[in-house]
C-alpha cells in the first residue's frame, strides 16, 4: 500500500517570502499522479497544483510549483510571494495511474498547516 | 455552477441514531467518493462508485453503508451512529480514467458530524 508523509505539521512564512512544504511518498509503482491541496479554515479542498510520474520537467501553477524527485520519492510544494490567503492546511496527496476504480482514490498525507504573518 | 454539494452542512447525532448524508455532483463525473477527515489523520476513503449501480468499500468503510441510484448522487448511511464517527466528512467526484488518466477529484465543502 502507498503511504504520504509530511514531515512538518506546521510551518510559518512572512507575507511576501518563500516557503517550501514537504512531502515524501512509498510506493512500488512507476506510474502514480501527485497533488497538492489546500484547505482553507472554510474547510474547502482546493487543487493548487498536481504532477504526473512521467514527467521530469516539474509542474508550475502562478506562485506555486513542485520540486519532484522521483527517485527519492519526494514531492515538495515551493510557495513564492507568500499572501495572506495562502493561509491554510496544505495536503500533499498520491494517486496510482493503474487502471481500475479502486485506484483512483487519493492517499492523503497528515497535512501541514501554513501560517503566514504578516 | 454548483459542483459538487453535500448536505446537510452539520448535524449532530445521539448515539444509535440513524442518518443519512447526501452528496451530488452537476458535472456529470463518473466516480464518486466519501472521505472522512479526523484531526491529524488527513483524508481516508470510506467507500466510492465508480458508476450508477456500483459502490466499492475503501479503507475505513465500518459502520457505513452507502447507495449510488443516480449517476449524479451518492449517499452515505449511518445505521447505528458511534462517538467514534464523529469527524468531518467530504464527498468528492471526478471523470472516469476513459475521460483522461490525470483527472482530479473535486470536493464538496465537507459535513461536521458529531456524535454524543
Amino acid at each position: 500500500a502507498q503511504t504520504v508523509t509530511q514531515s512538518q505539521p506546521e510551518m510559518s512564512v512572512q507575507e511576501a517570502e518563500t516557503v517550501t512544504l514537504s512531502c515524501t511518498y512509498d510506493t512500488s509503482e512507476s506510474d502514480y499522479y501527485l497533488f497538492w491541496y489546500k484547505q482553507p479554515p472554510s474547510r474547502q479542498m482546493i487543487l493548487v497544483i498536481r504532477q504526473e510520474a512521467y514527467k521530469q520537467q516539474n509542474a508550475t501553477e502562478n506562485r506555486f510549483s513542485v520540486n519532484f524527485q522521483k527517485a527519492a520519492k519526494s514531492f515538495s510544494l515551493k510557495i513564492s510571494d507568500s499572501q495572506l490567503g495562502d493561509a491554510a492546511m496544505y495536503f500533499c496527496a498520491y494517486r496510482s495511474a493503474t487502471r481500475g476504480g479502486s485506484n483512483y482514490k487519493l492517499t492523503f498525507g497528515k497535512g501541514t498547516l501554513l501560517t503566514v504573518n504578516p | 455552477n454548483a459542483g459538487v454539494t453535500q448536505t446537510p452542512k452539520f448535524r449532530v447525532l445521539k448515539t444509535g441514531q440513524s442518518m443519512t448524508l447526501l452528496c451530488a455532483q452537476d458535472m456529470n463525473h463518473e466516480y464518486m467518493y466519501w472521505y472522512r477527515q479526523d484531526p491529524g489523520m488527513g483524508l481516508r476513503l470510506i467507500h466510492y462508485s465508480v458508476g450508477e449501480g456500483t459502490t466499492a468499500k475503501g479503507e475505513v468503510p465500518d459502520g457505513y453503508n452507502v447507495s449510488r441510484l443516480k449517476k449524479q448522487n451518492f449517499l452515505l448511511g449511518l445505521e447505528s451512529a458511534a462517538p467514534s464517527q464523529t469527524s468531518v466528512y467530504f464527498c468528492a467526484s471526478s471523470y472516469s480514467r476513459a475521460r483522461g488518466s490525470n483527472q482530479p477529484q473535486h470536493f464538496g465543502d465537507g459535513t461536521r458530524l458529531s456524535i454524543l
